[in-house]
């Protein structure tokens, strides 16, 4: 099984709901990541999880919450979000977060439309 | 700060091949370089890897100088469904696995 897998494919949501995101993968892999991206641009980075623990936070903003329950599963709780923030959120995984080799694999994503 | 630029879009045809650059001025002397590939809304896609010459795999080589400041995704007799954004990426001197610019190859009959 080599797939990242992500929930829900769409989610429209008003600026004063709660909302998550979710992100699978049975690699067994120790390194999770969350990346935002808007339209023609790179994904960008915004959290990095290794062997649980958050190790990179990119200054997000708080109304976007990451949570690691075990090594398989990442979450993106979502509160308060601005019309700013619709995009495609993408969960990637990789064997290590340290590792040089730079191999990631992404799920395809959940759209975001904030209203 | 680590920087890794490419050129914003190339055009080919069919059954040409297509050689697209990457500037990454930074990059780590352990880290190797990673090319992937994005359709719309889609993650991307792994292409293929390296650290310096040349490597080649099924789909695509990619060739790196001796001062790794920049690198070349090689893509042999491309298809109309090779049309795509392509993404280089060097790991940087802090791991974060930053992407480049990317380059939107669009490839015409």
């Amino acid at each position: 099984d080599t797939e990242v897998t992500q929930t829900p494919k769409h989610l429209v949501m008003g600026m004063t709901n709660k909302k998550s995101l979710k992100c699978e993968q049975h690699m067994g892999h120790r390194a999770m990541y969350w990346y935002k991206q808007k339209a023609k641009k790179p994904p960008e980075l915004m959290f990095v999880y290794s062997y649980e623990k958050l190790s990179i936070n990119e200054s997000v903003p708080s109304r976007f919450s990451p949570e690691c329950p075990n090594s398989s599963l990442l979450n993106l709780h979502l509160h308060a979000l601005q019309p700013e923030d619709s995009a495609l959120y993408l969960c990637a995984s990789s064997q290590r977060q340290r590792q040089n080799t730079g191999e990631l694999f992404f799920g395809e994503g959940s759209r975001l439309t904030v209203l | 700060l680590a920087k890794t630029t490419q050129p914003i879009s190339m055009d080919s045809y069919e059954g040409q091949e297509v050689n697209i650059t990457c500037s990454h001025n930074n990059i780590a002397t352990n880290d190797y370089i990673t090319w992937y590939q994005q359709f719309p809304s889609q993650g991307p896609r792994f292409i293929i890897q390296g650290y310096k010459t040349k490597v080649t795999n099924e789909v695509a080589s990619l060739f790196i100088p001796a001062d790794r400041k920049s690198s070349t995704l090689s893509l042999p007799r491309v298809s109309l469904s090779d049309t795509a954004v392509y993404y280089c990426l060097g790991g940087g001197a802090t791991n974060k696995l930053i992407f480049g610019t990317g380059t939107l190859l669009a490839v015409q009959p």
